[in-house]
């Protein structure tokens, strides 16, 4: 069974610009999850989407959006980007929702210049 | 508010010596907890999850964690370290109705022969 798939690995991007991420869970997870590891900061909670709909995000601004589509896929978008954006993103996924454990795709190391 | 506390951000091991990597929870409810291995460059892989069954909870690569609620603790322990060990531990809790996960700093291991 295949894992969460991210792409791209490595993302390079200047100040201002728009960064795309995505992510495809385990064949059968509804749930997708979006976290940031960034130096110093550790990884924090970004964004859980379930059936299309966005279901919690958490403490990070408005330019950090995404969606996920029928097929259960999600993008990650980050506009306007910011020195300190530069992280790893991790996805995660998990069966629909409610205490299922969270398996982690291997991430998308972003470097913002 | 849930929480998790990881003491000791940096943990060294002799090759075949008992690794503890100490994890503190904080939850109004009963937790959901977690531990994650993370090695360089990758995503986290899941090593053993607490779902209020046994308290005693197995994972894999020889990893084993203790639930205790009087102490609030779900310590990571392995009897015999092993080169491969090698990585940065995670400690998380699942903040239910949010699913998501609230993680602990990370302890860095390191086994030296």
């Amino acid at each position: 069974e295949a894992g969460v798939t991210q792409s791209p690995t490595h993302l390079i991007k200047t100040r201002g610009q728009q960064a795309t991420l995505r992510c495809s869970p385990i064949s059968g997870h509804t749930s997708v999850y979006w976290y940031q590891q960034a130096l110093g900061l550790g990884l924090q909670f970004l964004l859980w989407y379930d059936e299309g709909e966005e279901r919690n995000r958490g403490n990070f601004p408005p330019r950090f959006s995404g969606r996920q589509f029928p097929n259960y896929s999600s993008e990650l978008n980050v506009n306007a980007l910011e020195l300190e954006d530069s992280a790893l993103y991790l996805c995660a996924s998990s069966l629909n929702w409610g205490w299922n454990e969270q398996f982690f795709g291997p991430g998308t190391r972003l470097t913002v210049l | 508010a849930q929480s998790v506390t990881q003491l000791g951000s940096h943990v060294s091991v002799s090759e075949g010596a008992l690794v503890l990597l100490r994890c503190n929870y904080s939850s109004s409810v009963p937790p959901y907890l977690f531990w994650y291995v993370q090695y360089p460059n990758q995503g986290l892989q899941l090593l053993l999850k607490y779902t209020s069954a046994a308290t005693l909870v197995k994972g894999i690569n020889g990893f084993e964690a203790e639930f205790k609620k009087s102490e609030t603790s779900f310590h990571l322990t392995k009897p015999s370290a092993h080169m491969s060990d090698a990585a940065e531990y995670f400690c998380a809790v699942l903040s239910g109705g949010y699913n998501k996960l609230i993680f602990g700093a990370g302890t860095r291991l390191a086994v030296h022969p």
